[in-house]
């Protein structure tokens, strides 16, 4: 079954807002990792945060980890154009190997 | 900076035929992954290796193996392609099985379609 899902599927937003993706998922964790896919692209490293952090920033980035509710949330400050891509959470559960979630497709419009 | 280097980046096959993807890892990592992505789907773990070893397997196929060969490298075989088979393949790389965290730096992908 799905390790993680991601809500919303897809956001529509105007530059300059801001953007905020959640992705839960279900079984302990070591890590979840936030990854950025242009259409049909390769998969861009954003973010990872440790089951023991509640939060990171990076850049225009934040990204909160709620291991109690088993959910975290990405959020983009100040989003641009160049923004619009498809955003996975993936999740490292104890093994060696990255679940990802089915992805919000994030559409910024000039 | 080095990255993951995948080949081809693109492979058009016919049904029943192989495939041969390869992958490069970052230099000193000797962890590998791969991944299968299908049209519109989010990536799904296919299996890894660590020091040459399989460390973990997912939802691969009995048509496909993988093995890490002593320089790191690892190759993705198909066999008797199907239509279903077209997807975009990723390759990871990470300087050590990632279980405690560590982060995979994905390569840009084999996108394979199968006529």
């Amino acid at each position: 079954s799905q390790q993680g899902e991601e809500d919303p599927q897809a956001l529509s937003i105007q530059e300059g807002e801001n953007a905020t993706m959640n992705c839960s998922y279900k079984t302990s964790i070591n890590n979840l990792q936030w990854y950025r896919q242009n259409s049909g692209r390769g998969l861009v490293h954003l973010i990872l945060i440790r089951s023991n952090e509640r939060e990171k920033h990076s850049g225009r980035l934040r990204v909160t980890l709620d291991t109690s509710k088993k959910s975290s949330s990405l959020l983009i400050t100040a989003s641009r154009a160049a923004d619009t891509a498809s955003y996975f959470c993936a999740t490292d559960p104890n093994t060696d190997k990255l679940i990802f979630g089915t992805g919000t497709r994030l559409q910024v419009f000039p | 900076a080095a990255g993951v280097i995948q080949s081809p980046r693109h492979l058009i096959k016919e049904k029943r035929e192989t495939a041969t993807l390869k992958c490069y890892p970052i230099p000193r990592h000797d962890t590998v992954y791969w991944y299968q992505q299908g049209p519109g789907q989010d990536p799904q773990f296919l299996i890894s290796f660590y020091e040459k070893m399989q460390s973990d397997k997912g939802s691969i196929p009995d048509r496909f193996s993988a093995q890490q060969f002593s320089d790191y490298h690892s190759e993705l075989n198909m066999s008797s392609l199907e239509l279903g088979d077209s997807a975009l393949y990723f390759c990871a790389s990470s300087p050590q099985a990632t279980s405690g965290g560590d982060e995979q730096f994905f390569g840009p992908g084999t996108r394979l379609t199968v006529l």
